[in-house]
């Protein structure tokens, strides 16, 4: 089975800093880890994805995250924050199953300063 | 591709009523799951539905159920609502892209019960 759990529930940085969220992630096979973003009022949106390959991912809005497996982590980053990344972003995991086995974390809810 | 769409978008419905919602997934996508998402319990996953058939279940009430049919359009149904199961509900189009499990969520419904 897979979990994953998103350190901080709320981050505040001000536009133009450093954005990094956290995510670590418990699976018994290889996991296959996901960013997703939700603005208000809207659905799910896939920033990126890690499955096999390269351990750098990057994603759409100059997002990255990396797989780092001795650390069971795969946090989310963004050299600069701007405004328009206010949003809750969801970290999940999953495995090889054909059913849809994805696990989300409980979110983060990222607050853009001016 | 269009993407997924749920209709309706907003709904209020009374203690007691019954809601059905809907999902139009991704051309080609055949898996359909439905997620409950709430400011305390956050993310939460309902049923996946495959070819029209459950294959996947959360830890939900009867009350809620759902259906798939042959064109891949997925309906929810909440029977003798209750005033917590005001949420925003999310329907998610999923595919196999290469070894991972993918998806792609709807705007989604939400229901207010009064």
């Amino acid at each position: 089975a897979q979990s994953v759990t998103q350190l901080g529930s709320h981050v505040s940085v001000s536009e133009g800093a450093l954005v990094l969220l956290r995510c670590n992630y418990s699976s018994s096979v290889p996991p296959y880890l996901f960013w997703y973003v939700q603005y208000p009022n809207q659905g799910l949106q896939l920033l990126l994805k890690y499955t096999t390959g390269a351990t750098l991912v990057k994603g759409i809005n100059g997002f990255e995250a990396e797989f780092k497996k001795s650390e069971t982590s795969f946090h989310l980053t963004k050299p600069s924050a701007h405004m328009s990344d206010a949003a809750e972003y969801f970290c999940a995991v999953s495995g090889k199953s054909d059913n849809n086995d994805m696990r989300f974390g409980a979110g983060t809810r990222l607050t853009v300063k001016p | 591709k269009a993407g997924v769409t749920q209709t309706p978008r907003y709904l209020i419905k009374t203690r007691g009523q019954q809601v059905t919602l809907s999902c139009s997934p991704i051309s080609g996508h055949r898996s359909v799951s439905w997620y409950q998402q709430t400011p305390g319990q956050g993310l939460q996953f309902l049923f996946e539905y495959f070819s029209e058939t459950q294959r996947n279940k959360g830890n939900f009430p009867g009350r809620f159920s759902g259906r798939q049919f042959s064109n891949s359009r997925s309906e929810m149904n909440v029977s003798t609502l209750e005033l917590g199961d005001s949420a925003l509900y999310l329907c998610a189009s999923g595919h196999r892209a290469g070894a991972s499990y993918e998806q792609y969520f709807g705007p989604g419904t939400r229901l207010t019960v009064t």
